[in-house]
């Protein structure tokens, strides 16, 4: 069976500083990834997606970025962290040709 | 432009009471929709996905219906349970394009 993983769980960050989360699936090869984010109370915004190792497209034009170094392997990342960027960050995966999507179990950022 | 509106934003009612949550959409041309629950602070988790030839589909005490012609679904939620209070998400996808269009979610509060 097919399951992913995401780290840290929470997170409180200064403004300003680095960010790194990662997100894992083990079961299943050339998985399409994506990475949301939920403010609260809102709905889910598609931030980046990914078909393949080192192919990422961006959703949003903002300060984070993203990054595939294995098959089945996706970073979120920032340089500096916003107060905007505060929020819940979710990583899915879809097999190849569907359309389903499966979700991580979700990273609070809290940026103070 | 793709869009998902969902109603009612949120709802609250009687444990054992039924219940229907609206998706109405706009994405063209229709692949499918799924209704997805997300409990807070947690990942969003499927529930049904219809195609355009599927106009019912039932998970347990969740049903789903859609109507392909006039662009609208329903969730309908039998003898509610507390365990139903959550955020119930409808999703869409169109034919040509690995992206989904997300609606902001229907917050639903079981109470005793």
């Amino acid at each position: 069976s097919q399951t992913i993983h995401q780290w840290p769980a929470t997170l409180v960050q200064p403004v300003g500083s680095p960010l790194s989360l990662e997100c894992t699936v083990e079961g299943t090869s050339n998985p399409n990834l994506y990475w949301y984010r939920q403010a609260a109370g809102r709905g889910l915004q598609l931030l980046f997606y990914s078909v393949g190792i080192g192919q990422i497209s961006s959703e949003v034009p903002q300060n984070l970025s993203a990054s595939r170094p294995q098959d089945r392997q996706f970073i979120l990342s920032s340089k500096k962290l916003l107060l905007s960027d505060s929020g819940f960050y979710l990583c899915a995966w879809s097999r190849t040709s569907g359309y389903e999507q499966y979700f991580g179990p979700g990273t609070r950022l809290t940026v103070t | 432009k793709n869009q998902v509106e969902q109603s009612p934003q949120s709802l609250i009612i009687l444990e054992g009471k039924n219940c229907t949550l609206q998706c109405n959409y706009t994405v063209s041309p229709f692949s499918n929709l799924r209704w997805y629950k997300q409990d807070t602070g947690r990942g969003p988790v499927s529930l049904t996905i219809m195609t355009f030839s599927e106009n019912t589909k039932s998970n347990g005490r969740y049903t789903a219906t859609l109507d392909a012609d006039t662009k609208q679904s329903s969730l309908h939620i039998t003898a509610s349970q507390l365990s139903d209070s959550a955020s119930y998400i409808c999703v869409v996808s169109a034919t040509n394009a690995g992206k989904s269009t997300f609606g902001d979610g229907t917050t639903l509060t079981v109470k005793p």
